[in-house]
């Protein structure tokens, strides 16, 4: 039981680049997030999933895309990478008790 | 719209001595709550949370939290705190049809020997 994982761990990409971030879990839950941490700023909502086939926009959604690729998988994609998205990502998925699981974060700098 | 203010960004505290880390929510709507750790170079792993019912809440490492809904907060206490426990502490809000979290700031905790 690997809980949430994340692929890649770390990243460094040009201004303009793309890239997608992957996520999966093994632990059946319907609902998946995605968050960028930042210093000072706590964890921000990007996006959301609340069940297979369905996605929404959390607070900071601008430069991102995502893709509920089945109920295990939550992918994050930059289309074109800007310096203002250097940040720490964060996938989490949700139990029945609203308990959030987080993997362990991909560490992307925008140069 | 919820928000979480985490009214402290850096705690430092001796080894052995009490702490409370700070936390003050605000919604429309019925919230859970929750407190997060994370610890350098990790994920979040919970502490406890508050979804009903008695509003003192018990969590792991021996933290635990007092919901107080006429002050809005949801303060962490601990009465004797270690080294290990040196990490940033997260306060969150579950509220939308999603139950997406908003999360304060954070509070660096640093216990000194």
């Amino acid at each position: 039981n690997a809980g949430v994982t994340q692929t890649p761990k770390f990243q460094v990409l040009k201004t303009g680049q793309s890239m997608t971030l992957q996520c999966a879990q093994d632990m059946n839950h319907n609902s998946m997030y995605w968050y960028r941490q930042d210093p000072g700023m706590g964890l921000r909502l990007i996006y959301y999933s609340a069940s297979e086939g369905t996605t929404d926009k959390g607070e900071v959604p601008n430069g991102y895309n995502v893709s509920r690729l089945n109920k295990r998988e939550f992918s994050l994609r930059l289309e074109s990478a800007a310096p203002s998205q250097t940040s720490v990502y964060f996938c989490a998925s949700r139990d029945m008790t609203y308990e959030q699981y987080f993997g362990p974060g991909t560490r992307l700098t925008v140069t | 719209a919820q928000s979480v203010t985490q009214l402290d960004s850096q705690v430092p505290v001796f080894e052995e001595a009490p702490v409370e880390l700070r936390c003050n929510y605000s919604s429309s709507v019925s919230v859970y709550l929750f407190w997060y750790v994370q610890y350098p170079n990790q994920g979040l792993q919970l502490l406890l949370k508050y979804l009903s019912g008695s509003t003192l809440v018990k969590g792991i490492n021996g933290f635990e939290a007092e919901f107080n809904k006429s002050q809005t907060s949801f303060h962490l206490r601990k009465p004797s705190v270690h080294i290990s426990d040196t990490a940033e502490y997260f306060c969150a809000v579950s509220a939308g049809s999603a139950r997406q979290l908003t999360f304060g700031s954070g509070t660096q905790l640093t216990v000194l020997p």
